[in-house]
């Protein structure tokens, strides 16, 4: 049974440019939440999916967008890149978020 | 300012020595889960937990969730070098569905 996917694995991308960041979810998994983790501190929720709807959003400016497919799936973009924005993006997906989340292995984004 | 407070922030130990890592808050969390997470890796769910006063075990590693459900604590016995990693806390509050993480304990347990 796969767990959540996510591509690419790593990126490299210049200030000001645009990214997006792709994530398929556990098999059985509707909704999917992203995180932000730089190096050596927790995961930061940026937003929840749910039913191809922003359920929730965290600290995170407008530059920092997502999607919902039928499918579940799940992208984030992110616009105007700041080298502040260097880390790692892990999805994450649950049908009962009592029950926890099961995580992909996440993007190193690395902006110059 | 971070919800949820880990400690300690690194934790060396040697093989079949015992350790906790704790997990604070002043905020009352509906559910706290504890991850461990290796490097270029997502963090792995070891156990969610619930009620207040709740103790899970799983295998030689012992989850107990505050009383008051503001707190955790997470005791490994026997620590063995396959137990190195970071771990982290995490809880959701209320009719919250975000994750809120602590920043982590890094574990290393030397063979």
């Amino acid at each position: 049974d796969a767990g959540v996917t996510q591509s690419p694995t790593h990126l490299i991308k210049t200030r000001g440019q645009q990214v997006t960041l792709r994530c398929s979810p556990k098999s059985g998994h509707d909704t999917v939440s992203w995180y932000q983790q730089a190096l050596g501190q927790g995961p930061q929720f940026i937003f929840q999916y749910y039913e191809e709807e922003e359920r929730q959003r965290g600290n995170f400016p407008d530059r920092f967008s997502g999607h919902q497919f039928p499918n579940y799936s799940s992208e984030l973009n992110v616009n105007a890149l700041l080298l502040g924005d260097s880390a790692l993006y892990l999805c994450a997906s649950t049908l009962d978020s009592i029950y926890g989340y099961t995580f992909g292995s996440g993007t190193r984004l690395t902006v110059v | 300012t971070q919800l949820l407070e880990q400690s300690p922030q690194f934790l060396s130990i040697q093989e079949g020595e015992n350790l906790t890592v704790y997990c604070n808050s002043s905020s009352v969390f509906s559910s706290l889960q504890w991850y461990r997470q290796e490097p270029g890796e997502g963090p792995v769910l070891l156990v969610t937990v619930v009620t207040g006063g709740e103790v899970k075990k799983l295998k030689r590693l012992t989850f107990q969730f505050g009383d008051a459900r503001k707190d955790s604590s997470l005791h490994i016995t026997a620590a063995q070098p396959g137990d190195t990693g970071l771990y982290l806390c995490a809880g959701a509050r209320g009719l919250d569905y975000k994750l809120s993480f602590g920043a982590g304990t890094t574990v290393t347990v030397r063979a």
